[in-house]
């Protein structure tokens, strides 16, 4: 069956250090994948889509990669800050799908 | 631009009660989606309407209908309210029915006991 796992239910580091969050993937042959951040109480918030033929794509201090041979993901935030502390989640979609799956979410909680 | 907006932010419901969550979106987007977040997990998709007129069940469809009113409007119904369907409910929208991001609404917390 299909299976996405974001390995780390938590990570925590210091600040100023990069954080490097993981998504792995079975079983799909995703188009592309994208990255949300989430914080207590709210809803979703898009960051970052990569595809399947992008090997890498930045955003300020936000680097997505995506390898479709190991089939995952690296989301990395340099520089961290504590503002960065919230739950990211990532999403897979198929090619004219029409619907992303979910995975569960790693935490970052992000120290001074 | 208020984006995706959903009523009510709060409810609890008794057993076998039923009711309608709301969700509207300003941006003219084609697509939305209904999703139910439980404690320490992603977002399970329940139906989504890629167009206007349209609707397809998602993972978890049991339970629930939807109507997609019109290109703004898209309404989650419990006919009869289970306590495993205590939850947060979160409505999203996006431009195309794939290869685009989605708009998250704020959620609605429901408790059915």
């Amino acid at each position: 069956s299909q299976k996405i796992e974001q390995n780390s239910e938590a990570l925590n580091i210091q600040e100023g250090k990069t954080a490097t969050l993981t998504c792995n993937y079975t079983n799909y042959s995703p188009a592309y994948l994208q990255w949300y951040r989430q914080d207590p109480g709210r809803g979703p918030v898009f960051l970052l889509l990569i595809r399947e033929n992008e090997k890498e794509k930045r955003k300020e201090r936000l680097k997505v990669t995506f390898d479709t041979t190991l089939k995952q993901s690296l989301f990395h935030i340099t520089a961290s800050q504590p503002a960065d502390s919230a739950t990211y989640l990532c999403a897979l979609e198929h090619t004219n799908a029409g619907k992303s799956t979910f995975g569960d979410g790693t935490t970052l909680t992000v120290k001074p | 631009n208020a984006g995706v907006t959903q009523t009510p932010k709060f409810q609890v419901l008794k057993t076998g009660q039923s009711m309608t969550l709301q969700c509207a979106q300003d941006m003219n987007h084609n697509s939305m989606y209904w999703y139910r977040q439980d404690p320490g997990m992603g977002l399970r998709l329940i139906y989504y309407s890629a167009s206007e007129g349209t609707t397809d069940k998602g993972e978890v469809p049991n339970g629930y209908n939807v109507s997609r009113l019109n290109k703004r409007e898209f309404s989650l119904r419990l006919e009869s309210a289970a306590p495993s369907q205590t939850s947060v409910y979160f409505c999203a929208s996006r431009p195309e029915i794939w290869g685009t991001e989605a708009f998250f609404g704020q959620g609605t917390r429901l408790t059915v006991v």
